[in-house]
């Protein structure tokens, strides 16, 4: 699976749009970018994944370069329970029971 | 929403013993995991699970770590016997064919 590389902390005040960037220069045509995030040792929580085309859930919206070299998760309208760390990892979406390599992430606070 | 549970939610054990821990997947999920997070430090993968076999583990998943799936609910992870480095947070996932892994909240196993 690619490497990612993500910033390893960043502030965003509450209410505001937050932009958590990732950087895969190396993916290939079949992996997708996927992003999960962890509150405080909770177990990881899925958030969104996409492959090229941008894409928007409830939770987030996903922006992959034309290049899909990199990729920027947006929570919209952060709040104080967006505080969290947020994981990009790339892997090839399979139907066999694939690991998830957790890098550092990027640890998101979100300020009142 | 379905979730995937996990007890004891922590547990604390002498060095030399072994410890199950258990996990209950998403009722029609088909892939089961187990990763492991010691404090501060990313989570790592353990083992993949599929159709009563293992499909990957990881150089940590050695002849200490077994896992079985009992019964059509409950999927466990034995250590035979513990040492003070297994001392970590354990997340045990699950996953339908080709979607995300869902987490649950994890055990925290204390080996004095």
């Amino acid at each position: 699976d690619a490497k990612t590389t993500q910033p390893p902390s960043m502030d965003c005040a509450e209410g505001r749009a937050a932009n958590l960037p990732c950087n895969h220069s190396t993916i290939s045509g079949n992996e997708y970018v996927y992003w999960y995030r962890q509150i405080h040792s909770q177990g990881p929580q899925y958030i969104i994944h996409g492959l090229k085309n941008n894409e928007t859930n409830e939770m987030a919206s996903l922006i992959i370069t034309e290049d899909r070299k990199s990729s920027t998760l947006i929570l919209p309208h952060a709040t104080l329970r967006d505080t969290a760390v947020y994981y990009c990892i790339v892997r090839i979406y399979s139907g066999s029971a694939r690991q998830l390599t957790f890098g550092s992430g990027t640890q998101l606070t979100v300020l009142p | 929403e379905p979730e995937v549970t996990q007890t004891p939610s922590h547990q604390v054990t002498q060095m030399g013993q072994e410890v199950i821990l258990r996990c209950v997947p998403i009722s029609n999920h088909l892939y089961f995991y187990w990763y492991r997070q010691i404090l501060g430090q990313k989570v790592e993968f353990l083992v993949s699970f599929y159709n009563n076999e293992i499909s990957e583990k990881s150089e940590i998943f050695d002849d200490q770590f077994s896992v079985e799936r009992p019964d059509g609910s409950n999927f466990t992870l034995k250590i035979r016997s513990t040492k003070l480095e297994d001392s970590a947070m354990y997340f045990c996932a699950s996953s339908a064919q080709f979607n995300e892994q869902f987490f649950g909240p994890g055990t925290r196993l204390t080996v004095l």
